[in-house]
């Protein structure tokens, strides 16, 4: 069985200021990463994902998010929270493609970015 | 390029009615996922269509949850009897196709209150 962890509830940060929301997973194999954000009313909007290479994947709106193998981890980051960047945020995993694997979410992260 | 259109955005039955969702996915995509979101929760995947197929239906309740995507394309959601527990909002999404699927493309979602 494959699963997300967001321990968090709800991250705070002043605007300008660095933010990162943690996102763990546990899945058999080598994981397909990926975040996803919603505003309010509205459906999931990709923001990245990590499939193989480069560690640090770079995705819209200026986030980012660091593959960690050893310690399962994909943690989302951005330099310099906006005020605009306040909504849910989404990590879920899911097995390689070429196996009917399906997409598991985690329960979501609300991030406030306060002036 | 349309996004994911679903309908309608709100609807608010009783217990035991029945209820249909719509969704048209963007052109060309062969996969169509539906998710219940509850508050709180991530989203869950119900139903899973590569075309007209059904890929992966494991977490359906068959005995009040039908789906189908007759042509391929637009695809129905039906709940008939409905619980106050299906109070969520119902999320569509779509995919190129299975074997690569790494994003999905989600529409507004349809919030179903059930009182």
């Amino acid at each position: 069985a494959q699963s997300v962890a967001q321990p968090e509830d709800q991250v705070n940060v002043a605007e300008g200021n660095p933010l990162t929301v943690k996102c763990t997973y546990s899945v058999s194999g080598n994981p397909y990463l990926f975040w996803y954000v919603q505003y309010p009313n509205r459906g999931l909007q990709f923001l990245l994902k990590y499939i193989t290479g480069d560690n640090l994947v770079k995705g819209s709106y200026g986030f980012e998010a660091e593959f960690n193998k050893s310690q399962t981890s994909f943690h989302l980051k951005k330099p310099s929270a906006l005020v605009s960047d306040s909504a849910l945020y989404f990590c879920a995993v899911r097995r390689p493609a070429g196996t009917a694997s399906k997409l598991t979410f985690g329960t979501g992260t609300r991030l406030q970015v306060t002036l | 390029e349309a996004g994911v259109a679903q309908s309608p955005r709100y609807k608010i039955i009783e217990k035991r009615q029945s209820v249909a969702f719509w969704c048209n996915p963007i052109s060309g995509h062969a996969t169509l996922y539906w998710y219940q979101q509850i508050l709180g929760q991530g989203p869950k995947l119900l139903i899973q269509f590569q075309n007209n197929g059904v890929v992966d239906d494991s977490q359906l309740p068959k005995d009040r949850f039908s789906a189908e995507r007759l042509k391929g394309v637009d695809s129905t959601l039906k709940i008939q009897p409905a619980k106050l527990e299906d109070s969520a909002v119902y999320l569509c999404a779509s995919s190129p196709w299975t074997e690569r699927s790494y994003e999905q493309y989600f529409g507004p979602g349809t919030r179903l209150t059930v009182t």
